[in-house]
């Protein structure tokens, strides 16, 4: 069975730091991995999707990196704005099932 | 195109009762997946859908829970003699084909058993 962990579950940064969001998960064979954002009460808004054969995906500010065989992404959001303050969400994919992890919940301070 | 829609956004329904959740796909998208968010954990996947077909129910409790996908009209995800602990954010995704691309997700529906 796929365990996804995400360590932070909350974290509280000043407005222009980096952040980095850790996701793990136990079963490396999956088909790809995505990071979503939700915001309070709303839906998921996908981020960055990595397929299995990939290392990484950009866009904008975030960076997300995939290690399949250690079973690990990394989520970089550059110079963190109020506007980030969300929580982030790690699933990855078998067959057709997202396993999702807790989350991190992010607050940028202004 | 409207992305996934779902209603109501918000139920609300005292313990007995049934509660319908509707979701309405993506244009062009047959493929529906539903998921429940309790509080303080991760989005749990409970079953999935194409047109007339529940492919995988696997993560749907075995009593008072059923989900259809006509040929015409919305996926319902139907919740029977609710119970507090079915108190939860229901979401809906759908995508175009089987583990091709991302599946896009609706706003939720909030269900609160009182």
């Amino acid at each position: 069975k796929q365990e996804v962990t995400q360590i932070p579950a909350a974290l509280s940064v000043p407005e222009g730091e980096n952040l980095v969001l850790n996701c793990s998960f136990t079963d490396s064979a999956i088909y790809n991995l995505q990071w979503f954002r939700q915001d309070p009460g709303k839906g998921l808004t996908s981020l960055l999707l990595i397929q299995s054969s990939q290392r990484e995906q950009t866009s904008g500010r975030l960076n997300a990196s995939l290690d399949k065989s250690s079973g690990r992404s990394t989520l970089y959001i550059a110079a963190s704005q109020p506007g980030d303050s969300a929580t982030y969400l790690c699933a990855v994919e078998i067959d057709y099932k997202l396993s999702f992890g807790a989350g991190t919940t992010v607050t940028v301070r202004a | 195109n409207a992305g996934v829609m779902q209603n109501p956004r918000h139920l609300v329904r005292r313990r007995g009762q049934e509660a319908r959740l509707r979701c309405s796909p993506m244009k062009g998208h047959s493929h529906v997946y539903w998921y429940r968010q309790l509080p303080e954990e991760g989005l749990k996947f409970m079953v999935y859908l194409q047109k007339e077909n529940i492919i995988d129910e696997s993560g749907m409790p075995k009593e008072r829970f059923s989900a259809e996908f006509p040929k015409e009209g919305p996926s319902i995800l139907r919740i029977q003699q609710v119970v507090r602990g079915d108190s939860a954010a229901y979401f809906c995704a759908s995508s175009p084909v089987e583990g091709v691309e991302t599946q896009y997700f609706g706003p939720g529906t909030r269900l609160l058993v009182l």
